[in-house]
């Protein structure tokens, strides 16, 4: 199975600042269409997770354009400039490369300072 | 609006059997693909089984696999997971999740129900 390891585990942005987290895979992720099956939730708090970018920086439809996603091969970074309140929950990577199983990054936790 | 509603979740015996269903509204059910995810504070986010759009090609996680089943009634836009033989580390929030595969096409998994809790102990 693939795994994937995310970093930090935590951490505190202060608003307006910019965050990035980073996703490590154990495989490549490149698909043989060129593109590399990596997604990026959200979970805000209470919440359901939600789909924030797919195939590594294509946005959701309705996410704002703060978010972006980056990266190839094993390493990939989701970006977030001008962090908002709104913005804290837990962020998690996700492959869809080899399935099954799908499999995720253990979550980031993002925190207002 | 696109809508998930899982039901089903319950305090259940070790060894008891659930059923959970996953109500679809909004979207033309019988086109997607369909997932079922779990959630806990120790294991995170853990992908359960998946389900093709007519039900014929159906996938699970090592450890469910001869416990649970998954199944769809497109007639009926509702997704399901039989779930035989709970042990307490099935305990979880179960989603259900709409996967936006079509066309050899992957846009992510768009669509998450609210969760349902199912509970597996004595």
């Amino acid at each position: 199975d693939i795994v994937l390891t995310q970093s930090p585990l935590s951490l505190a942005v202060t608003p307006g600042e910019s965050a990035s987290i980073s996703c490590m895979s154990s495989q490549s992720l490149l698909h043989s269409t060129g593109n590399h099956y990596l997604d990026w939730y959200l979970q805000r708090p209470g919440q359901s997770p939600q789909l924030l970018i797919y195939l590594v920086s294509n946005r959701a439809s309705g996410v704002p354009d703060r978010f972006s996603g980056s990266g190839s091969g094993t390493d990939f970074t989701l970006t977030i400039s001008r962090v908002e309140a709104e913005d804290v929950g837990v962020y998690y990577c996700m492959q869809a490369l080899q399935t099954p199983p799908y499999t995720f990054g253990q979550g980031t936790k993002l925190e207002i300072k | 609006e696109v809508h998930l509603v899982e039901s089903g979740g319950g305090l259940v015996q070790p060894g008891g059997s659930l059923r959970l269903s996953c109500a679809a509204s909004g979207f033309t059910f019988s086109r997607y693909w369909m997932q079922w995810v779990r959630q806990t504070p120790r294991k995170g986010l853990v992908w359960v089984a998946r389900v093709n759009t007519d039900g014929t090609y159906i996938h699970y996680v090592d450890s469910v696999k001869g416990r649970f089943t998954i199944s769809r009634d497109n007639a009926k836009s509702t997704l399901y997971l039989q779930m035989n033989s709970l042990r307490p580390d099935d305990t979880a929030i179960y989603y259900c999740v709409r996967d936006s595969y079509m066309d050899s096409k992957f846009y992510g998994w768009d669509v998450w129900g609210q969760g349902t809790t199912v509970t597996v102990s004595s």
